[in-house]
């Protein structure tokens, strides 16, 4: 079964310093997401992507955060300068449309941690 | 403003029983649904989702839920609990006039003792 796959698995970084996750949706998947976990709070979502555009952004996307699809294959997440609070599990997601009854398919996460 | 309640951080359950994993909601109009369920180590998987018509969803590994308009829920359940079952259940919301965003719960661990 196609799977949404993240990498790398665990980050560490200092304050600071530019992170970029890699993830790969599904391959016929059009529309893509990103969501964060802070640890012990709620998944939160942070931007959905189609046709080389944001769709959708929420306050936490600030100017920090940039996402690209570079190739025909890879979406990422760059965050220019970590903070303490970027500290979070990072989940990309896929879906194949969109109107709110697509079932996004969850990648493994990167647990991203800033010191 | 939209938001997702379950109001239960832990449910513990013996194989073989009955389990309920709750979720309430509040969104303006009517929803779309979903449970994910997150295993150690491993991505959110998709368990089942409501979408309109039955208000009994059936899902992935013989779980089903329940719609429940006037008490604004979506409890998961299952009739008989597997050891296997034990992981971190999401319920998600997402809005019909504002589709992009899911609105997650803050999750359920699920322990079924053998």
């Amino acid at each position: 079964e196609p799977e949404v796959t993240q990498t790398p698995s665990h980050q560490v970084t200092q304050m600071g310093q530019e992170v970029i996750l890699r993830c790969v949706p599904i391959s016929n998947h059009l529309y893509f997401y990103w969501y964060r976990q802070i640890l012990g709070q709620k998944v939160e979502f942070l931007v959905s992507f189609y046709n080389n555009e944001i769709s959708e952004k929420s306050e936490i996307f600030d100017d920090q955060f940039s996402v690209e699809r570079p190739d025909g294959s890879n979406f990422t997440l760059k965050i220019r300068s970590t903070k303490l609070e970027d500290s979070a599990m990072y989940f990309c997601a896929s879906s194949d449309q969109t109107g709110g009854q697509e079932t996004q398919y969850f990648g493994p996460g990167t647990r991203l941690l800033v010191l | 403003a939209q938001s997702v309640a379950q109001p239960e951080d832990q449910v513990n359950v013996a194989e073989g029983n009955p389990l309920t994993v709750k979720c309430t909601y509040s969104v303006s109009g009517n929803p779309y649904l979903f449970w994910y369920v997150q295993y150690p180590n491993r991505g959110l998987q998709f368990l089942l989702k409501y979408i309109t018509g039955d208000n009994l969803v059936k899902g992935s590994y013989g779980f089903e839920a329940e719609f429940n308009k006037s008490q604004t829920s979506f409890h998961l359940k299952k009739p008989s609990a597997l050891v296997s079952d034990s992981a971190l259940y999401f319920c998600a919301v997402r809005d019909r006039g504002n589709f992009n965003k899911f609105y997650f719960g803050s999750g359920t661990k699920l322990n079924v003792k053998p």
